[in-house]
């Protein structure tokens, strides 16, 4: 079975500095990799996702993220956050295919990114 | 699309109540999830339908809980017996086409069981 770690669970950053959010996997198996963003009392929305190509994928609002099959890791970066984007950010892996399991999401714990004016 | 939604948006109730949820697609997806997410913790799958068949269920659905998605449109979770331990955010979320398209969520509901 797979599985998400999300090492950080509270990031605060200064706005217009960088940052990292870091997420790594387990799995026997080639997955499929995303990253989430979830605003105060909104619902789950997809920043960028991986599945296959050139390993760094850009997202919206100026994230990106790089698979590195090597370290099973899928970090997110933002060269300069905003206060805008405080919110909790979750790394999710599906297995793909046709199997069992190829459409259920299995998800981190979050990391809560904080923005300090 | 006007997104996927969710009735209610919050749930109180009482040990040992049943209670049912909505879920409304975006219109055309054929697959619909329902996840469950508790504080702290990054949501959980709980089953997910391909039109109206529910193709997968998790060992964390138990015997409480029945989804249906008649006709391949909405979905309705029932919990059965309520518990304190069911106190959660229950999100559902649709797709169309294969595993890679993105999963679309809704605002969730928060249930509460005192």
């Amino acid at each position: 079975a797979q599985s998400v770690t999300q090492l950080d669970s509270q990031v605060p950053v200064f706005e217009e500095a960088p940052v990292e959010l870091r997420c790594n996997y387990s799995s026997s198996v080639s997955v499929y990799l995303f990253w989430y963003v979830q605003y105060p009392n909104q619902g789950l929305q997809l920043l960028l996702k991986y599945l296959s190509g050139s390993t760094l994928v850009k997202g919206i609002n100026g994230f990106e993220a790089e698979f590195n099959k090597s370290q099973t890791s899928f970090h997110l970066r933002k060269p300069s956050v905003h206060i805008s984007d405080t919110a909790e950010y979750f790394c999710a892996v599906t297995l793909g295919g046709s199997g069992a399991g190829s459409y259920q999401l299995t998800f981190g714990k979050g990391t809560k990114l904080s923005v300090i004016p | 699309d006007t997104g996927v939604s969710q009735d209610p948006r919050h749930k109180i109730t009482k040990r040992g109540q049943n209670v049912t949820f909505r879920c409304d697609p975006i219109s055309e997806h054929n697959r619909l999830y329902w996840y469950r997410q508790t504080l702290g913790q990054g949501p959980e799958f709980l089953t997910y339908f391909q039109n109206e068949a529910q193709l997968e269920k998790s060992r964390l659905l138990s015997d409480r809980f029945s989804a249906e998605r008649p006709k391949g449109s909405f979905s309705t979770l029932e919990i059965q017996r309520t518990e304190q331990g069911d106190s959660a955010m229950y999100l559902c979320a649709s797709s169309f086409g294969s595993y890679w398209e993105t999963q679309y969520f809704g605002p969730g509901t928060r249930l509460l069981v005192l």
